[in-house]
């Protein structure tokens, strides 16, 4: 078991432009979670999976953010028209089953720089 | 609205003392999981120690345990004979049992060092 990872690490972007994070939960993790984590902030919930179907968004995510998991493995996020304020830490996490037992694993993250 | 709050953001400690890292939340639910997440310079967060509401008896895992104080809706970090490795952002976080979405609410942390 690999843990879940993330790609790219880091992200360096202009603004207006368009990016893309990659999640690969532990296999066979069935809940697959974003968050996103702002300089001297505690990660903020973003949105949720179980399996392929998102089931909960934050306000957070507006319209310029879309997040896929096609085949309830791997997840997309992406953020169109970057903005300087979408600079943070974009963690992913998953768990087994979801519910409020189970643990959430964490990725490395992906930091994103808007210029 | 639950919330989480750790007011302090930065500790420092001599290596092998022990040290506590507050924590404060504030929740009408009764049944609820509370959690301290260690995030190391290197950025992954990893799970130090979990806490279920409805148990009375404080939760502890080798060199960590909690001061869970329901009515006070206190849950204090005890970090004993602390470790180089130790040194990291620690965040309490909250979990409702019965949230339909399983986010985790997490306060903003308290960097803490670990001096040799």
């Amino acid at each position: 078991d690999t843990g879940v990872s993330q790609d790219p690490r880091h992200k360096i972007t202009k603004r207006g432009q368009n990016v893309t994070f990659r999640c690969d939960p532990i296999s066979e993790h069935n809940r697959l979670y974003w968050y996103r984590q702002t300089l001297g902030q505690g990660p903020e919930f973003l949105t949720y999976f179980q399996n392929e179907a998102q089931l909960e968004k934050s306000r957070l995510l507006s319209d310029r953010f879309s997040a896929e998991r096609p085949k309830g493995s791997f997840s997309t996020l992406e953020i169109q028209r970057t903005e300087q304020g979408d600079s943070a830490m974009y963690l992913c996490a998953s768990s087994p089953t979801g519910g409020a037992a189970d643990t959430q694993y964490f990725g490395p993250g992906t930091r994103l720089t808007v210029l | 609205a639950q919330t989480v709050t750790q007011s302090q953001p930065e500790m420092s400690v001599q290596e092998a003392e022990t040290v506590t890292l507050s924590c404060t939340y504030d929740t009408s639910e009764n049944n609820y999981y509370l959690f301290w997440y260690k995030q190391p310079p290197s950025r992954q967060m990893i799970l130090v120690i979990r806490q279920e509401a409805y148990k009375q008896q404080n939760a502890t895992e080798n060199r960590f345990s909690v001061n869970f104080q329901k009515a006070a809706k206190s849950f204090s970090l005890k970090i004993s004979d602390s470790q180089l490795g130790d040194t990291a952002m620690y965040f309490c976080a909250f979990i409702d049992s019965y949230g339909r979405d399983d986010k985790i609410i997490f306060g903003k942390g308290t960097r803490l060092h670990i001096l040799p």
